[in-house]
C-alpha cells in the first residue's frame, strides 16, 4: 500500500533561519506532489505542483522553494524565514493513472518566531 | 474570480441527526470536486469524490450532491457520530493536473 511521511511535524523556527521540510512518498512510482500551506481556521493553499523529477511549478509567489531531486521525495524550502510563513505545510500525492484524489500526509507545523 | 466557498463556517448537530454541509463554486468550467475531512492537527482524509457529469454519489453514510446549474455542492452525513466531528473541506478542480482548489472549511460539531 501506499504511504506519505513528512517530517518534521513540528518545527519552532527564529526569523531569518532557513527551512526544510521534507515529504517521501512509498508504494507508487512517478506521482504527481504537491506542497499546501494551511493559515489557522482558513482553506488550503497550494504553494507547488512537481509531475516529476526536477519539474516543480510555483503557484504563488512567496518566499519559499520545492525541489524535487527523486522520484518520490519533494522538499519544501526557504533560505530565510519570514514571520508570514507560519503555518501548516501539507505535502500530498495523486497516482496520475488513477482519480483525481490527492492523499496528504500528516502535516508539518511550522512557527516562526 | 474563480472561488470555492463554504455557506455556513459551523454546524452543530446532535448524535444520530443527518448533517448537511453545503459548498458553492463560482467555475462552471470545473469538472471534478472532492470533500474532505480533516481532524484537529491532522492532514485532510479524502471521504468522497463527484465528476461534473453525475449529480449525486453515495459512500458508506455520505452522499454527495452536484447542481451545476446553480453551482453548488453538498455533502449529506447521515446517523452523524460524535466521530464526524472535524473541519469538511470542499474542493475542486479545472484540468488535467489536479491542482485542487480548496474552500475555507466547515467546523462540524456533533453533540452526544
Amino acid at each position: 500500500s501506499q504511504t506519505i511521511h513528512q517530517w518534521p511535524a513540528t518545527l519552532v523556527q527564529p526569523v531569518g533561519s532557513p527551512l526544510s521540510l521534507e515529504c517521501t512518498v512509498e508504494g507508487t512510482s512517478n506521482p504527481n506532489l504537491y506542497w499546501y500551506r494551511q493559515a489557522a481556521g482558513r482553506g488550503l493553499q497550494l504553494l507547488f505542483y512537481s509531475v516529476g523529477i526536477g519539474q516543480i511549478s510555483s503557484e504563488v509567489p512567496q518566499n519559499l522553494s520545492a525541489s524535487r531531486p527523486q522520484d518520490r521525495q519533494f522538499i519544501l524550502s526557504s533560505k530565510k524565514l519570514l514571520l508570514s510563513d507560519s503555518g501548516f505545510y501539507l505535502c500530498a500525492w495523486r497516482d496520475p493513472q488513477n482519480s483525481g484524489e490527492l492523499f496528504f500526509g500528516e502535516g508539518s507545523r511550522l512557527t516562526v518566531l | 474570480g474563480e472561488s470555492v466557498g463554504l455557506h455556513l463556517p459551523t454546524l452543530s448537530v446532535q448524535e444520530g441527526d443527518n448533517s448537511i454541509i453545503n459548498c458553492a463554486y463560482s467555475n462552471s468550467a470545473s469538472d471534478y470536486f472532492i470533500w474532505y475531512k480533516q481532524e484537529s492537527g491532522k492532514g485532510p482524509q479524502f471521504i468522497i469524490d463527484i465528476r461534473s457529469n453525475m449529480d449525486k454519489r453515495q459512500g458508506q453514510r455520505v452522499t454527495v450532491l452536484l447542481n451545476k446549474t446553480v453551482k453548488h455542492l453538498s455533502l449529506q452525513i447521515a446517523a452523524t457520530q460524535p466521530g464526524d466531528s472535524a473541519v469538511y473541506f470542499c474542493a475542486e478542480n479545472r484540468g488535467s493536473n489536479y491542482k485542487l482548489t480548496f474552500g475555507k472549511g466547515t467546523l462540524l460539531t456533533v453533540n452526544p
